[in-house]
């Protein structure tokens, strides 16, 4: 079974400011793991995807995620938030595929001017 | 190419009324994912589906919830007698063949149990 755990369901940020975005996950076999926006009212997009391939990873808008094994971690990043960037974000997991893909329980981000 | 339609966007029920939400994936897409999100939860698995077969329902509720992928038209989640506690986001989303490719998503259904 696979799981991920997001640490704050809510992170506040100055606009220009680092965006870190904290995710562990739990796999008993090699995993994918991929970051989601959601906006108010809309559905998810993928924001990046690691695929046991490079472990750091580039995503659409600026953010960024590392693969650490050793700390069973993918945490995202963005180095100057936007206001734009104010959103939802899903941490999600599967064993391989795209098939019964296990989300975290998301953080909303929230930016300040 | 348009994306993975839900419709309706938004559905209010009456308790004991029945629910019928309809995903029609993007185009070439044959595998077919609900989720549901309650308020302040994330997504959770219901089911998965492809053309005439229901994949893994390990997600599905045993009871008044079922859902359909027929080989023309678009999947259906239908949810019999709902209760208030159905009130939730009800994702779906879509995925070619191939299976090594990321799943698409719809901007979801709110259903609104009173």
């Amino acid at each position: 079974a696979q799981s991920v755990t997001q640490l704050g369901s809510h992170v506040s940020v100055s606009e220009g400011a680092l965006v870190l975005l904290r995710c562990n996950y739990s796999s008993s076999v090699p995993p994918y793991l991929f970051w989601y926006v959601q906006y108010p009212n809309q559905g998810l997009q993928l924001l990046l995807k690691y695929t046991s391939a490079a472990t750091l990873v580039k995503g659409i808008n600026g953010f960024e995620a590392e693969f650490k094994k050793s700390e069973t971690s993918f945490h995202l990043t963005k180095p100057s938030a936007h206001m734009s960037d104010a959103a939802e974000y899903f941490c999600a997991v599967t064993r391989g595929g795209y098939q019964k893909v296990t989300f975290g329980t998301g953080t909303k981000l929230q930016v300040i001017p | 190419n348009a994306g993975v339609m839900q419709n309706p966007r938004h559905l209010v029920r009456r308790r004991g009324q029945e629910a019928r939400l309809r995903c029609s994936p993007m185009k070439g897409h044959s595998h077919v994912y609900w989720y549901r999100q309650l308020p302040e939860e994330g997504l959770k698995f219901m089911v998965y589906l492809q053309k005439e077969n229901i994949i893994d329902e390990s997600g599905m509720p045993k009871e008044r919830f079922s859902a359909e992928f027929p080989k023309e038209g678009p999947s259906i989640l239908r949810i019999q007698q709902v209760v208030r506690g159905d009130s939730a986001a009800y994702f779906c989303a879509s995925s070619p063949p191939e299976g090594n490719t990321e799943a698409f998503f719809g901007q979801g259904t709110r259903l609104t149990v009173v």
